[in-house]
C-alpha cells in the first residue's frame, strides 16, 4: 500500500498570501496518478488537480500542482476567502487507492 | 449536468446489513468506473471499493473485503454498496465518485450517513 503523508497538518495564512502544501508518497506514484481535492465543511470533495499538474475543469489558475515520483506540491498563488478548506492528495495509480490525511488551510 | 445522488444510509445495529445506492444522471453511466469513499466523523477520506464500467472488475479495501459488495446496474444508472456484518468503525459518510479515466475522480455525490450503533 502506498502511504501518503501531507505537511503541514495545518497552514494558517491570510487572504492574498501564497500557500504551499506538500504530499509525500512511501513509494513512487505510478504515471503521476496523483490528484488533489478540496473539501469544505459539510461538502463533498472537489477535484482540483489530476495527473500531478493538470487542473480540472473550472478550477482557477491560482491553483497549480507539481512533482513526480514521491514528492508532490499543491500551490495556491494568492489565497481567496473561499480557498480556506481542507486539501487531500490521492494516488489512484496503484490499488489500494489511498488518500493523505489532509492539510487544513485556515485563516490567520 | 452530471449528478450523483446517494441514498440508503441510516442507523444500523452492529452485525446488521444496509444497502447504499448512488443514482447517476446527466452522463452515460455505463462508460465510467465508479468508487465508494467514506469519511468517519471528523476524519479523512478512505477509499472503500471500486468497480469497472462494465461491472466485471471490482476492488475492495482490506477493511471491508468479505463484508461489503459493490455492484452496478447500468440499465438503471445506479451504483450499489451492500454492507453486511457492519461494525462501529464503519460509521461514516459514504460518497460515490465517478472516475474520469486517468484524470481523477471528477464528480462526487453529496454523501449518505451510515451510523452503526446499538
Amino acid at each position: 500500500e502506498i502511504v501518503l503523508t501531507q505537511s503541514p497538518g495545518t497552514l494558517s495564512l491570510s487572504p492574498g498570501e501564497r500557500a504551499t502544501l506538500s504530499c509525500r508518497a512511501s513509494q513512487s506514484v505510478s504515471s503521476s496518478y496523483l490528484a488533489w481535492y478540496q473539501q469544505k465543511p459539510g461538502q463533498a470533495p472537489r477535484l482540483l488537480i489530476y495527473g500531478a499538474s493538470s487542473r480540472a475543469t473550472g478550477i482557477p489558475d491560482r491553483f497549480s500542482g507539481s512533482g513526480s515520483g514521491t514528492d508532490f506540491t499543491l500551490t495556491i498563488s494568492r489565497l481567496e476567502p473561499e480557498d480556506f478548506a481542507v486539501y487531500y492528495c490521492q494516488q489512484y495509480g496503484t490499488s489500494p487507492i489511498t488518500f493523505g490525511p489532509g492539510t487544513k488551510v485556515d485563516i490567520k | 449536468e452530471v449528478q450523483l445522488l446517494e441514498s440508503g444510509g441510516g442507523l444500523v445495529q452492529p452485525g446488521g446489513s444496509l444497502r447504499l445506492s448512488c443514482a447517476a444522471s446527466g452522463l452515460t453511466f455505463s462508460s465510467y468506473a465508479m468508487n465508494w469513499v467514506r469519511q468517519a466523523p471528523g476524519k479523512g477520506l478512505e477509499w472503500v471499493s471500486g468497480i469497472s464500467d462494465s461491472g466485471g472488475s471490482t476492488n475492495y479495501a482490506d477493511s471491508v473485503r468479505g463484508r461489503f459488495t459493490i455492484s452496478r446496474d447500468n440499465s438503471k444508472n445506479t451504483l450499489y454498496l451492500q454492507m453486511n456484518s457492519v461494525r462501529a468503525e464503519d460509521t461514516a459518510v459514504y460518497y460515490c465518485a465517478k472516475v474520469e479515466y486517468g484524470r481523477g475522480w471528477d464528480r462526487w455525490g453529496q454523501g449518505t450517513l451510515v451510523t452503526v450503533s446499538s
